[in-house]
């Protein structure tokens, strides 16, 4: 069971918007900033979103990260096949001390 | 260009110990966070430990707080994750990550390919 809570699918055709949630507490989301990571399988996974809004040089502007309270957002617009992976939150957590993951988030485009 | 190569992962018996090592280039270790993620055959990613860049405080998740120690050597510009009384349930692959966003360790901009542990008898 993770920390942080995310739904295991979703979908969207291309040219769509899709947005990931990830769900946490007090002591992780509402007290500190929140990452998403993109994974293709076998490979890696890669910072997508850092600091809850910032982009790593790179990163197309089509993915943007939000958070209110103790919850968080991805949103994807313009979705691409390409886009079709695994994401991830994670944020630090007070009460743990230690980085804390969502389970991810698997993305099919139709 | 920052590179990660992880080594040293292999198949082990439960109560053994091995020791996962992380060779950084274009970057020096005790300037960035330093973090172990690993992820189990199937599941998601799962943080392990880290480092502080400023100060090397280092950090342990729960599921292996007493068992793993992350230590980084300097010298060798290597990252390192000392695995003691290993579980069945530590089999997974193991990423070396790096964060060049100062002391943030969950921001990990930078990850190696990964090595894979199989514990089993």
């Amino acid at each position: 069971q993770s920390v942080l809570t995310q739904p295991p699918s979703a979908s969207g055709t291309p040219g769509q918007r899709v947005t990931f949630s990830c769900s946490g507490s007090n002591s992780n989301i509402g007290m500190f900033t929140v990452n998403w990571y993109q994974q293709f399988p076998g490979t890696a996974p890669k910072l997508l979103i850092h600091h809850t809004y910032q982009r790593p040089s790179g990163v197309p502007d089509r993915f943007s990260g939000s958070k209110s309270g103790t919850s968080a957002s991805l949103a994807i617009s313009g979705l691409q096949s390409e886009d079709e992976a695994d994401y991830y939150c994670a944020a630090w957590d007070d009460g743990l001390r230690g980085v804390v993951f969502g389970g991810g988030t698997k993305l099919t485009v139709l | 260009e920052v590179q990660l190569v992880e080594s040293g992962g292999d198949l082990v018996q439960p109560g053994g110990s091995l020791r996962l090592s992380c060779a950084a280039s274009g970057f020096s270790v005790s300037n960035y966070a330093m973090s172990w993620v690993r992820q189990a055959p199937g599941k998601g990613l799962e943080w392990v430990s880290g480092v502080r860049a400023s100060d090397g405080i280092k950090y342990h998740g729960d599921s292996v707080k007493g068992r793993f120690t992350i230590s980084r050597d300097s010298s060798k510009n290597t990252l390192f994750l000392q695995m003691n009384t290993l579980r069945a349930e530590d089999t997974a692959v193991y990423y070396c990550a790096a964060s060049s966003y100062g002391n943030y360790i969950e921001s990990m901009d930078d990850w190696g390919k990964g090595t894979t542990v199989i514990v089993s008898s």
